[in-house]
């Protein structure tokens, strides 16, 4: 599976949008993008995956590049709830998820 | 809204001691699967099983672990002989096919004193 990227942390406003980024330059045609997040040792929670096209859920956004050595994740309107560690996850044809360091996103607010 | 269950929440053993962690996947789920998490580190993906059978593990998962499906509902993790190192948050997952989502429990901690 391909490596990915995303930056160690960032906080966010209540009430703002969250932008996650990820960088997955080495993804083959296909992997999916896989999001999930942890709150506080609690086990992952799926959020989205996208394989080529921009997804939507009710939890969140996943914008992918054209190209899609990169993507997006977005919580429109984040609440203090979405405090977590959010793992990118590229995933081709294995059943295993292969877990990062992910971003530790804190909501202030 | 269907949830992966899993018993106990904590569990301490002493070394050497075999424990078993039990799962109740989602109940339509096929795929079923248990990750560990150290304190601190990554989430580590142990083990797959569909139809009986395991259909994907790492290097972590040597002969001193096992899962069964022993009925219908449950899915258990056997460690025969834990060390210290065994110490970690295990999370057993399911989905309804193999490249699914997956679905994770609330985790059991695993002490070995």
């Amino acid at each position: 599976d391909a490596k990915t990227t995303q930056p160690p942390s960032m906080d966010c406003a209540e009430g703002r949008a969250a932008n996650l980024p990820c960088n997955h330059s080495t993804i083959s045609g296909n992997e999916y993008v896989y999001w999930y997040r942890q709150i506080h040792s609690q086990g992952p929670q799926y959020i989205i995956h996208g394989l080529k096209n921009n997804e939507t859920n009710e939890m969140a956004s996943l914008i992918i590049t054209e190209d899609r050595k990169s993507s997006t994740l977005i919580l429109p309107h984040a609440t203090l709830r979405d405090t977590a560690v959010y793992y990118c996850i590229v995933r081709g044809n294995d059943y295993k998820l292969s877990f990062g360091a992910g971003t530790t996103v804190t909501v202030r607010a | 809204e269907p949830e992966v269950t899993q018993t106990p929440s904590h569990q301490v053993t002493q070394m050497g001691q075999e424990v078993i962690l039990r799962c109740v996947p989602i109940s339509n789920h096929l795929y079923f699967y248990w990750y560990r998490q150290i304190l601190g580190q990554k989430v580590e993906f142990l083990v797959s099983f569909y139809n009986n059978e395991i259909s994907e593990k790492s290097e972590i998962f040597d002969d001193q672990f096992s899962v069964e499906r022993p009925d219908g509902s449950n899915f258990t993790l056997k460690i025969r002989s834990t060390k210290l190192e065994d110490s970690a948050m295990y999370f057993c997952a399911s989905s309804e096919w193999g490249r699914d989502e997956q679905y994770f429990g609330p985790g059991t901690r695993l002490t070995v004193t």
